[in-house]
């Protein structure tokens, strides 16, 4: 079972709403949760970054929130634009474990016009 | 700035052919790894290396050898090739610095016929 849940696997969206994607975790104790973006082709590239303490954290029009108690993740998309399609994926960093980075499933997006 | 550089971008190997994916990284990052990922699945962590001469297994590092002897190439090998091998792979690297990104290689496209 992987340790790191991501909903909904895929979804679209017109150009200009706004969605909201899920990561549930399971391991700890854990340094970091970064949300990346992945385009089509390309390797991830870090969105956000939510350490242990923190609650929310945004980048232009994504926001990430963390709920350290429940082990959950969300990353907001605001406005959202073509430019957004890609894959989004959630990736829990371990506090030991040599650095070990575990990998969500990804969510799929694609915003039509 | 190259970041991190992994050659080849595409490759079609047949069955028992042997190859050796290039990953190098001008950051003086620490960490490297090599991750496979295929459809509707995760990154799945092959082998990492916490600095030069220290290499260990991930979670799926049958059929694949690594070796580090020095601090920026990280060279991923496939002994001999088996379909099961079809996939993309990515480089990464990473500081063992708190709470900074791990970079990504463009990925490999790897067919094995």
């Amino acid at each position: 079972k992987n340790q790191v849940e991501q909903s909904p696997q895929s979804l679209i969206i017109l150009e200009g709403k706004n969605c909201t994607l899920q990561c549930n975790y399971t391991v700890s104790p854990f340094s970091n949760l970064r949300w990346y973006k992945q385009d089509t082709g390309r390797g991830p590239v870090s969105l956000t970054i939510m350490t242990f303490s923190e609650n929310t954290k945004s980048n232009g029009r994504y926001t990430a929130t963390l709920d350290a108690d429940t082990k959950q993740s969300s990353l907001h998309i605001t406005a959202s634009q073509l430019s957004d399609s890609a894959s989004y994926i959630c990736v829990v960093r371990l506090k030991a474990a040599g650095n070990k980075l575990t990998f969500g499933g990804g969510t799929r997006v694609l915003v039509k016009p | 700035n190259a970041g991190v550089t992994q050659t080849p971008k595409f490759q079609v190997l047949k069955t028992g052919q042997s190859m050796t994916l290039q990953c190098a990284q001008d950051m003086n990052h620490e960490y490297m790894s090599w991750y496979r990922q295929d459809p509707g699945m995760g990154l799945r962590l092959i082998h990492y290396s916490v600095g030069a001469g220290i290499t260990d297994q991930g979670e799926v590092p049958n059929g694949y050898n690594v070796s580090r002897s020095t601090t920026e190439d990280f060279p991923l090998r496939l002994l001999s090739a088996a379909p099961s091998q079809t996939s993309v792979y990515f480089c990464a690297s990473l500081s063992t610095a708190m709470n900074t990104e791990a970079f990504f290689g463009q990925g490999t496209r790897l067919t094995v016929v």
